[in-house]
């Protein structure tokens, strides 16, 4: 089992759409999460980084982590054709240690 | 955040033969990192770059394959040495910028094809 999973897509949307983006993982150690977006041919992009359990929302992202399920999300609301890319999880223990990433999912907003 | 510039943007090389990937960033910055990217697959660390001393490789990356230098704080380079078509893949660039969670972010990446 890998230690981070998500479902590769492609994910295809009619704009306007709320978009939910999710990641499993095995290993409960971990406490510190990000959502990174990746266009095409462009390195990743910090989206959101939280901690622990809850949820953090900015603008039109809200990032969820629900530590006792191992499940982590990222909603997009009102999703637009500039919302396309893939968009990696990732998480590591402790705010000096490595990072982990999931595979990443591809993400279309049709116009 | 930080801005990060990778050279080359890509390349497309021989076999056997070797590239030298530079990567710069904006402000002076602790941690500096590489990672491959191969096509569906997750980013994987190949080792971080210290300042001053060698570089720390994770498991199944060697020195005499993925050298590095960190002569200073803004600056790293990775040698990509001996090329095979098995090392095509996108080289990433990243630092970690310190505060409460040590945020990293990713230069543009550098496209590396080998024939």
């Amino acid at each position: 089992q890998k230690e981070v999973e998500q479902d590769p897509g492609p994910l295809s949307v009619p704009e306007g759409a709320i978009v939910s983006l999710n990641c499993t993982y095995s290993n409960s150690a971990f406490q510190y999460f990000m959502w990174y977006r990746q266009y095409s041919r462009k390195g990743p992009e910090l989206l959101m980084y939280t901690y622990s359990s809850g949820n953090k929302e900015d603008g039109r992202f809200t990032a969820q982590v629900d530590k006792s399920s191992k499940y982590i999300s990222l909603f997009i609301r009102d999703s637009q054709p500039s919302d396309s890319a893939t968009y990696l999880c990732a998480m590591r223990k402790t705010s000096y240690d490595k990072v982990i990433f999931g595979p990443g999912t591809s993400l279309s907003v049709i116009p | 955040s930080a801005v990060i510039s990778q050279k080359p943007s890509r390349d497309i090389c021989q076999r056997g033969t070797s590239l030298t990937i530079q990567c710069q960033v904006d402000s002076q910055v602790t941690m500096m990192f590489w990672y491959r990217q191969q096509p569906g697959q997750s980013l994987t660390l190949i080792a971080t770059a210290n300042q001053g001393s060698e570089a720390t490789y994770e498991s199944g990356f060697v020195i005499d394959k993925f050298p590095i230098s960190r002569p200073n704080l803004t600056f790293s380079t990775l040698t990509v040495s001996n090329m095979s078509p098995e090392d095509s893949s996108i080289y990433l660039c990243s630092v970690e910028k310190a505060g409460e969670y040590n945020e990293q972010f990713f230069g543009p990446g550098t496209r590396l094809t080998v024939l």
